[in-house]
């Protein structure tokens, strides 16, 4: 049974730092690319970052660009959202979620139940 | 970007109504499209991928249509159960959503 868990998130000083990592277990990790997607409070989805089953590729929105960076432990089966110079605009519940090849982003098959990011004074 | 144009925002229907939900693409995004319902509290769930192919396990109900800038989402025979926000989202590009739509019951 394909299972991803988030973490990671809480409350964090716009202008902070948070690291958010995705457990993923039920498939072989490394041969999928990946993706972060976010909803904030009301609003509909954000896709935020992707990357590649073998980390050779990465893509972030624009909104992040800069600021996130996506990265993956294939040895961990874990995938990470490092994110920096953090922004009221940024809080949401973020979504790690399987694409169902190894490279680009088509379609998400599988999504975890998400971790809540709150960006405030 | 592309941008996703969903409508309506929100309908309310009965038990056993059919239900169209539309999706506009800014551009030609040829059948690159996915739907996805997302139940309050809950991660989205794939339904319908590449416009019209039903995920599996997915009921029969659901169904997909269009391509190049216009797409439609329909649940022939509304289910209590099926009470849901619907998201289109299109891949010909990076990913984007649309504003999605939300379902209740009359």
């Amino acid at each position: 049974e394909v299972q991803l868990l988030e973490s990671g998130g809480g409350l964090v000083q716009p202008g902070g730092s948070l690291r958010l990592s995705c457990a993923a277990s039920g498939f072989t990790f490394s041969s999928y690319a990946m993706s972060w997607v976010r909803q904030a409070p009301g609003k509909g989805l954000e896709w935020v970052s992707g990357i590649s089953g073998s980390s050779g590729s990465t893509y972030y929105a624009d909104s992040v660009k800069g600021r996130f960076t996506i990265s993956r432990d294939n040895s961990k089966n874990t995938l990470y959202l490092q994110m920096k110079s953090l922004r009221a605009e940024d809080t949401a519940v973020y979504y790690c979620a399987k694409v169902v090849r190894s490279t680009g982003w088509t379609r998400f098959d599988y999504w975890g139940q998400g971790t809540l990011v709150t960006v405030s004074s | 970007d592309i941008q996703m144009t969903q409508s309506p925002s929100s309908l309310s229907a009965s038990v056993g109504d059919r239900v169209t939900i539309t999706c506009q693409a800014s551009q030609d995004i040829s059948n690159y499209l996915n739907w996805y319902q997302q139940k309050p509290g809950k991660a989205p769930k794939l339904l319908i991928y590449d416009a019209s192919n039903l995920e599996t396990g997915v009921p029969s109900r659901f169904s997909g249509s269009g391509s190049g800038t216009d797409f439609t989402f329909t649940i022939s025979s509304l289910q209590p159960e099926d009470i849901a926000t619907y998201s289109c989202q299109q891949y010909d590009d990076l990913p984007t959503f649309g504003g999605g739509t939300k379902v209740e019951i009359k």
